[in-house]
């Protein structure tokens, strides 16, 4: 049983271009969780997906910032017209059931990206 | 405001030493704590979690402890080891919430 699947590892854009970052949860595992983490600094949610629906979205920027869970294939993170500040460390964790039980959350290891 | 705030930010001890990590957390309502730890350029891994009423869990050399009323946990490491260097990280839930601390930075010296 794979461990949550994230790629690319490390992604280089340039200003204004668009990031894709998918992320596949362990198997079995339907709740999809997105974090950044900037350097010397915690994990900050970004937002809560189960299959077809986004549950939670309220660490995601207004703007630019997309994501979704369909009901066939990974999770994808999408990130439009990227800028420097953008760049950062993006885990994926998945999990059975909702974090706030006592399930165990399992992290990928994470896309690096990097906007130059 | 619900927040988890972690101390020492970094910890240099030699190999073979005891260590003990802190947490203090504001969430609430709450619903369990968890001790990840995370490599350098890898993703956390779990290693505990507690609800509210249990005051203690061990997993190997590392044990955890939750004083919900003052609400605080600490994470002792015991006999360390140089793979025990890496990033230490508390995380507090409540029913609709996940706050990450930031981390204690723990190095571990030959």
């Amino acid at each position: 049983n794979a461990g949550v699947m994230q790629n690319p590892r490390h992604l280089v854009r340039r200003r204004g271009q668009e990031a894709r970052l998918r992320c596949s949860p362990m198997k079995g595992h339907s709740h999809v969780y997105w974090y950044r983490q900037l350097p010397e600094e915690g994990l900050k949610f970004m937002v809560y997906l189960q299959k077809e629906n986004i549950i939670d979205e309220s660490g995601m920027p207004k703007e630019r910032f997309s994501a979704e869970f369909p009901k066939e294939g990974p999770s994808i993170l999408r990130i439009q017209q990227v800028v420097r500040g953008d760049s950062a460390a993006y885990f994926c964790a998945s999990s059975r059931q909702e974090h706030s039980t006592n399930e165990k959350l399992f992290f990928g290891s994470g896309t690096q990206l990097s906007v130059l | 405001k619900n927040q988890v705030e972690q101390s020492p930010q970094s910890l240099i001890i030699l190999e073979g030493k005891n260590c003990t990590l802190q947490c203090n957390y504001t969430v609430s309502p709450f619903s369990n704590l968890r001790w990840y730890k995370q490599d350098t350029g890898r993703g956390p891994v779990s290693l505990t979690i507690m609800t509210f009423s249990e005051n203690t869990k061990s997993n190997g050399r590392y044990t955890a402890t939750l004083d919900a009323d003052t609400k605080q946990s600490s994470l002792h490491i015991t006999a360390s080891q140089l793979s025990d260097s890496a990033s230490y990280i508390c995380v507090v839930s409540g029913p609709d919430k996940i706050i990450f601390g930031k981390g204690t930075r723990l190095h571990i010296l030959p």
